[in-house]
């Protein structure tokens, strides 16, 4: 079992500032880490897929930073609007065995 | 290409009928994955595939469910007999996990009610 935590679970931000949430998984056999954006009734859809330590990449007002040796990803939201209020999961996968499975999620909801 | 496209949208059914989700993947993906949303677990993966042969069905709740890849473009799950807790938005995700574009596609999803 591939053992993902996403902290904190939720999140309110006030419209306007900047947050950033973790995902925490095992380093072991890492191969690549995915980000996605969850709206309410929506399909996921991905942000990022990060695959070397030290990684950072962007999209927007998001970002995110990839730690591979010890097993974690930020993700950053700078300067938060209303539209950017969805679930954000993150999924590890492993070199042996792709199964793609995802981490409980951050809700973030922003507050205009 | 269309993307990943499930059917039906939404399904109501009595318990202890039959129940078959559809889902075709996006050309040239050789991954299919089923999830199912749960206030619970969050997004849970049941089965995935990789080129049409099932790799992992240990999320797969019970002998109730089963899944099955025919060919490259179609894979149903099906629930015999469906029962209550079985309720649950059914995702299909398909992708090629390698590559410049590695991430995930998901379908619209499948609402499943049973009542």
């Amino acid at each position: 079992i591939l053992n993902v935590e996403q902290s904190p679970q939720s999140l309110h931000v006030q419209e306007g500032d900047s947050t950033n949430f973790t995902c925490s998984f095992p380093s072991s056999n890492f191969y690549a880490l995915h980000w996605y954006r969850w709206e309410t009734a929506k399909s996921p859809e991905a942000l990022f897929v990060m695959t070397l330590n030290g990684d950072e990449k962007k999209k927007g007002r998001i970002s995110a930073t990839l730690n591979t040796k010890e097993g974690y990803s930020y993700l950053y939201i700078k300067g938060s609007q209303p539209e950017d209020s969805a679930t954000y999961l993150c999924a590890p996968y492993k070199a042996a065995g792709n199964k793609l499975t995802f981490g409980g999620g951050t809700r973030v909801l922003v507050k205009p | 290409d269309a993307g990943v496209i499930q059917s039906p949208r939404h399904e109501v059914t009595e318990m202890g009928q039959e129940v078959t989700l559809r889902c075709k993947p996006i050309s040239g993906h050789d991954y299919l994955f089923w999830y199912r949303q749960t206030m619970m677990r969050g997004l849970e993966l049941l089965i995935y595939f990789n080129n049409n042969v099932p790799i992992d069905d240990s999320g797969m709740p019970e002998d109730r469910f089963s899944a099955k890849m025919p060919n490259a473009s179609f894979s149903t799950l099906k629930i015999q007999p469906s029962e209550p807790r079985d309720s649950a938005v059914y995702f299909c995700a398909s992708s090629s996990l390698t590559g410049d574009r590695a991430e995930a596609f998901f379908g619209q999803g499948t609402r499943l009610t049973v009542v």
